[in-house]
């Protein structure tokens, strides 16, 4: 059945490498949202897409953080440079609408900043 | 600015005991309610969810949740616990009309045989 997948599943890096993570939306989805979950913080929404376009990014640091959609099929997040306090996994999520709307999950990218 | 309060953070329960996970959202205006579940090593999936209609909510594997307005509450329960339901457990609320979901920060549940 139709799922969200995300590249790297687990990454560490070092502090000051820049660190891209990957996600495939499910065919016809034209929403993407990018999450991060931590410990205390729980499921920030760090910005998302509308048919590709780029609707609210307000959650994310842009001195360092980024996030783009090259094409339907694929949306990225990029850090640079990261830092320890990046630490955390990000989850991209796809739908059809709106917050209204289901949101379908990928698995998630765990990052390690030392 | 809205936020979601999930009180229970850890509950541990055995098995065929009953589950009750509180979630309490701060928005004055309609809401749309979700609880979404995430199982050990899995993504997170929708439990069930409310837009509108009959406050009491049934979703799949025998969980339900009552939307009470007043209370702006939206706990999740379920009569008899399994040991297949130790996950963690996330409720989200979305304002009408705008596109964001707001989590709360997920209560785990662990169900002892």
């Amino acid at each position: 059945d139709a799922r969200v997948t995300q590249t790297p599943r687990h990454k560490v890096t070092e502090m000051g490498q820049e660190v891209t993570m990957r996600c495939q939306p499910i065919l016809g989805h034209n929403t993407v949202f990018w999450y991060r979950q931590t410990m205390m913080q729980g499921l920030e929404l760090l910005a998302y897409f509308r048919n590709r376009a780029p609707l609210d990014d307000s959650g994310m640091p842009k001195d360092r953080f980024s996030a783009e959609m090259p094409d339907a099929t694929l949306a990225t997040l990029k850090i640079q440079p990261s830092e320890p306090r990046d630490s955390a996994v990000y989850f991209c999520a796809s739908g059809l609408g709106g917050g209204y709307d289901e949101q379908f999950f990928g698995p998630g990218t765990r990052l390690t900043v030392l | 600015a809205q936020s979601v309060s999930q009180h229970n953070h850890h509950v541990i329960l055995s098995e065929a005991a009953s589950l009750e996970l509180g979630c309490n959202y701060s928005y004055g205006g309609t809401v749309n309610l979700f609880w979404y579940v995430q199982y050990p090593g899995q993504h997170l999936q929708l439990l069930l969810k409310y837009f509108s209609g009959d406050p009491l909510v049934k979703g799949i594997k025998g969980f339900e949740a009552e939307f009470i307005k007043s209370k702006f509450s939206f706990n999740l329960r379920k009569p008899s616990v399994q040991w297949s339901d130790t996950a963690e457990y996330f409720c989200a609320v979305n304002a009408y009309n705008t596109d964001k979901l707001i989590f709360g920060t997920g209560t785990r549940l662990q169900v002892f045989p």
